[in-house]
């Protein structure tokens, strides 16, 4: 059972196509996010929803669209892609946070095997 | 300004030596979380330990350690008895909460750990 899911694991795409990459999680967590990991391995994140809300958007083109259809699922649509665009884009989910007397307990994050994009 | 440092990028070490990577954060957040995840070449993302700042005791899982010290800003993590198998990335990452129900990740850039047999 994989807890969460990407497609496709590569992306070969000419300059200027649009693409999307899919993420699917049966964690039945609330919070999902997209990371940007760099060809020096550096990882950072783009794009966090909380129960298909928008929670986090990092400085990130306009050209990268999110879309949360439900709770488990977090698309990733990039339109008139670019060089620079090329990376590993990796999916992942959490738990809500829990709170005890207003302490947040902040859950690991569990990570989709990555979609390698290759725009040429 | 949330910021993780793994100051060491590559570490290559023999089968069976011990390996401690190290990991320094910069946060003004009062509570905050702490984690290792471990990419191995086959790209994926593991989690391997959270830990909160209240929390500062060592832990140990298997031939898994880590040694947080909150008044250094330090949390490493030392493989004991290294196998080929941990040839791997391992990132340091650090929370940041950006309301009071979410958080975000931020990720050191990371230590390739290379054991050769």
């Amino acid at each position: 059972d994989t807890a969460v899911s990407q497609t496709p694991k590569y992306l070969v795409t000419q300059m200027g196509n649009d693409k999307s990459i899919k993420c699917e999680q049966n964690l039945g967590h609330d919070t999902m996010y997209w990371y940007k990991q760099d060809s020096k391995k550096f990882l950072k994140i783009m794009f966090s929803y909380n129960n298909k809300e928008l929670i986090i958007n990092e400085t990130v083109p306009n050209r990268f669209s999110p879309k949360s259809p439900d709770k488990a699922h977090l698309n990733l649509h990039i339109n008139s892609l670019e060089l620079g665009d090329s990376a590993v884009y990796f999916c992942a989910s959490s738990q809500d946070p829990g709170s005890v007397d207003l302490v947040y307990s902040y859950n690991e994050q569990f990570f989709g095997p990555g979609t390698r994009l290759t725009v040429l | 300004a949330q910021k993780v440092t793994q100051a060491q990028t590559e570490i290559s070490v023999v089968e069976k030596e011990d390996v401690t990577l190290d990991c320094v954060y910069e946060t003004r957040d009062t509570t905050y979380y702490l984690f290792w995840y471990k990419q191995p070449p086959s790209g994926e993302l593991v989690f391997l330990i959270r830990r909160n700042s209240f929390d500062e005791q060592n832990e140990i899982s298997g031939r898994y350690s880590w040694n947080f010290q909150k008044s250094t800003s330090s949390f490493n993590f030392t493989i004991t008895a290294s196998q080929v198998v941990d040839s791997a990335v391992y990132f340091c990452a650090l929370s940041e909460a950006v309301s009071s129900n979410d958080y975000k990740l931020s990720f050191g850039a990371g230590t390739t750990v290379t054991v050769r047999a």
